[in-house]
């Protein structure tokens, strides 16, 4: 069975521009949480979405935002890039919405590096 | 936002040595997890914790969720090479989202 697979693996974007990254879950998993990975603030939970409807946020300004399309693929997009958005983002997928967290299965990351 | 008080932040270890590495939070959660992250990865689930008091190993890992539900240890005996990487608690609780720790990194010296 394939992992959770993020696209692009790699990206390089200036201040200001805006980012969409893309997360296809595990086959059958409909539920897909983002992540933010940095060196300063660790792992932070970014939002949760389930059959197209986001179902939990974190603490992150409006300028980041995602979807769910009906496949359960999910984007998230980042507008008015900063310097500080520089990070690993991750999707993990899991099969139901996450009650206990160990549904979650990580992607490898998007790197995003902010200029 | 909230996070979890993960120690040591690093450890440079003998090949063969125990490793012990605990995580501790203000607020009190359901289920503590422990990830390990290798670079270029994302993190893989190593250890679930379900219940307070429990004790849970997997192989060389053994890990704890503390009593008062807000900590938990992981150890890992007998250290080998692949065991480098960053290791991570998690808590998931009310708010119904992972909160993590800052991470352990593990350094290994043959």
């Amino acid at each position: 069975k394939a992992g959770v697979t993020q696209t692009p693996r790699y990206l390089i974007k200036t201040r200001g521009q805006q980012v969409t990254l893309s997360c296809s879950p595990i086959s059958g998993h409909r539920s897909v949480s983002w992540y933010q990975q940095t060196p300063g603030q660790g792992l932070q939970f970014l939002f949760e979405y389930f059959s197209e409807t986001q179902r939990n946020k974190g603490n992150f300004p409006g300028r980041f935002s995602g979807r769910q399309f009906s496949n359960s693929r999910s984007e998230m997009n980042v507008s008015t890039l900063e310097l500080g958005d520089s990070a690993l983002y991750l999707c993990a997928s899991s099969p139901m919405v996450s009650f206990s967290g160990d549904e979650q299965y990580f992607g490898p990351g998007t790197r995003l590096t902010v200029t | 936002g909230q996070q979890l008080n993960q120690s040591p932040q690093s450890m440079f270890i003998q090949e063969g040595e125990d490793v012990s590495m605990n995580c501790t939070s203000s607020s009190i959660f359901n289920t503590w997890l422990w990830y390990k992250q290798d670079p270029g990865e994302g993190p893989v689930l190593l250890i679930a914790l379900y219940k307070a008091g429990e004790l849970t190993s997997n192989g060389r890992l053994t890990a704890q969720f503390g009593i008062t539900r807000k900590d938990s240890f992981l150890n890992i005996s007998a250290s080998i090479p692949s065991d480098v990487g960053i290791y991570f608690c998690a808590g998931f609780g009310g708010a119904q989202k992972l909160v993590f720790g800052q991470g352990t990194r593990l350094t290994i010296n043959p």
